[in-house]
C-alpha cells in the first residue's frame, strides 16, 4: 500500500519569508512523488514532480520541492512567499513501477500568507 | 485544447435519484480516475481506468459505477444518491507509466449536494 502525511492542516507564513510545506511518504520500491495546488472553487494543477535524479525539483511559481529518501520526505519549498501563493496543497506518492499507476494524496495542508 | 471537462458544475439530488457525472478529456490519456474531496479528508479514490474497457475499484467504490469505452470518456454513476455521497468530485487523467509524462491533469470539479 502507498500513503502520504501532511502533518499540517495549515501553514501561515508572512509574505516575503521562506515557505516550507511538509510531506512523507510510504510506497513499495522507488517513489515518484507530486505537488498539486489548488485554489478556491478550482481544480487541482501540477507544480512538481519527482521522479529520479537530482533532489532538488524545481517548479512552477517559484516553488521547488526536495526529495529526501532517508527520511521519505518530500517537502515543498519557496524562498519567498506571495500572498497569491495562498492555496491548498497536495503531496501524491505513486510506486515508480508496479501497481495501479494511480496516486495517493495526502490530505492538503492550507497555505495562508500574511501580507 | 480543453484538457479535462466535466460537467455539470454544480447538483442538487434528492435521496434516491441516481445520475452521471460526465468527464472527458482530450489529450489522448490512458490513465482516467475519479475523487471525491470532502473537508478534512483530502482527495480519495472511487474508481479508475488503466485503458478503455478496464476498469477498478479505488478507496471509496460504494455507491458508484463506471465504465470506459472509448479512450476519451469516464462516466462516473451514481446508483442511488444518499446525504453521504455530498462532496466535491474531480475527473482525473495522465499519461502512460513512462517517466516523462506522469503527472495528473484535473478538471474543475462538480460539487454536488444530496438532499
Amino acid at each position: 500500500a502507498q500513503s502520504v502525511a501532511q502533518p499540517e492542516d495549515q501553514v501561515n507564513v508572512a509574505e516575503g519569508n521562506p515557505l516550507t510545506v511538509k510531506c512523507t511518504y510510504s510506497v513499495s520500491g522507488n517513489p515518484y512523488l507530486f505537488w498539486y495546488v489548488q485554489y478556491p472553487n478550482r481544480g487541482l494543477q501540477f507544480l512538481l514532480k519527482y521522479i529520479t535524479g537530482d533532489n532538488l525539483v524545481k517548479g512552477s511559481y517559484g516553488f521547488e520541492a526536495e526529495f529526501n529518501k532517508s527520511q521519505t520526505s518530500f517537502h515543498l519549498k519557496k524562498p519567498s512567499a506571495l500572498v497569491s501563493d495562498s492555496a491548498l496543497y497536495f503531496c501524491a506518492v505513486r510506486r515508480g513501477s508496479g501497481g495501479s499507476y494511480i496516486p495517493t494524496f495526502g490530505r492538503g495542508t492550507s497555505l495562508i500568507v500574511h501580507p | 485544447n480543453a484538457g479535462v471537462t466535466q460537467t455539470p458544475k454544480f447538483q442538487v439530488l434528492k435521496t434516491g435519484q441516481s445520475m452521471t457525472l460526465q468527464c472527458a478529456q482530450d489529450m489522448n490519456h490512458e490513465y482516467m480516475s475519479w475523487y471525491r474531496q470532502d473537508p478534512g479528508m483530502g482527495l480519495r479514490l472511487i474508481h479508475y481506468s488503466v485503458g478503455a474497457g478496464i476498469t477498478d475499484q479505488g478507496e471509496v467504490p460504494n455507491g458508484y459505477n463506471v465504465s470506459r469505452s472509448t479512450t476519451e470518456d469516464f462516466p462516473l454513476r451514481l446508483l442511488s444518491a444518499a446525504p453521504s455521497q455530498t462532496s466535491v468530485y474531480f475527473c482525473a487523467s495522465s499519461y502512460s507509466r513512462s517517466p516523462g509524462g506522469t503527472e495528473a491533469f484535473f478538471g474543475q470539479g462538480t460539487r454536488l449536494t444530496v438532499v
